[in-house]
């Protein structure tokens, strides 16, 4: 199994600051990683595919890059919606399909 | 609208059984994979199982094989997840999830991400 950790684990920024969420699997998972923003009491939603792709009406803010084992999210200005929990997962091993930890994104 | 609607969560004893449904609205429902992911309170997201677009083949996560099964009619374009042998760590959140169109590459393919999500039913296993 394919274990992903996700760091930091909580963030404190304000509306307008650049961050970039690490995510690191235990072995490759070639280019299949997702990333998925939650907002409390939500449903997860897709935000970034194949490492790279935005989904649907996901703004061009957020961006994802990386290969291998080790990826990044990255908001370039976080907007107020954008305080949420964010998961990495991979589909390049599986089953089992697997999720990070999450990491929480709080405003400060 | 595309659309993934849970519904069948509620309060169970341990040992009991629950039968969940999700029903597709908005694509054609036969031509995608489909899974449960879970989540208990305050934790992360855990896979739980997947079934093929036709059916024939079902997936499950260790922590559930035996004791669940998934199961799609397309006909009625709904998927059911009957679950049996229901244990307090069974407690969470159930989404279902469609997965997008496969990828292939080399003769290998590759489950698509998770592009449609439920909104959740909440399962809760306790005496």
């Amino acid at each position: 199994e394919i274990v992903l950790t996700q760091s930091p684990a909580t963030l404190s920024l304000s509306p307008g600051e650049r961050v970039t969420l690490s995510c690191r699997a235990s072995q490759s998972v070639s280019s299949y990683l997702d990333w998925h923003q939650q907002k409390p009491g939500q449903a997860p939603r897709l935000l970034i595919y194949d490492v790279s792709n935005r989904a649907t009406g996901i703004p061009a803010r957020f961006s994802g890059s990386g290969s291998g084992t080790d990826f990044t999210l990255t908001i370039s200005s976080l907007e107020p919606e954008d305080f949420a929990v964010y998961y990495c997962q991979q589909r390049s091993n599986w089953p089992p399909i697997t999720f990070g930890q999450g990491t929480r994104l709080e405003i400060k | 609208e595309v659309q993934l609607v849970e519904s069948g969560g509620g309060l169970v004893q341990p040992g009991g059984s629950l039968r969940l449904s999700c029903a597709a609205s908005g694509f054609s429902f036969s031509n995608y994979a489909m899974s449960w992911v879970r989540q208990a309170p305050g934790k992360g997201l855990e896979w739980v199982s997947a079934v093929t677009g036709s059916g024939d083949s079902t997936y499950y996560a260790d922590s559930v094989k035996g004791r669940f099964t998934m199961s799609r009619d397309n006909s009625k374009r709904t998927l059911h997840l009957q679950m049996n042998s229901l244990r307090a760590e069974d407690t969470a959140v159930y989404y279902c999830a469609r997965y997008d169109t496969p990828r292939c590459s080399g003769g290998s393919c590759y489950p698509g991400p998770f592009d449609i999500w439920g909104q959740g039913t909440m399962v809760t296993v306790s005496s």
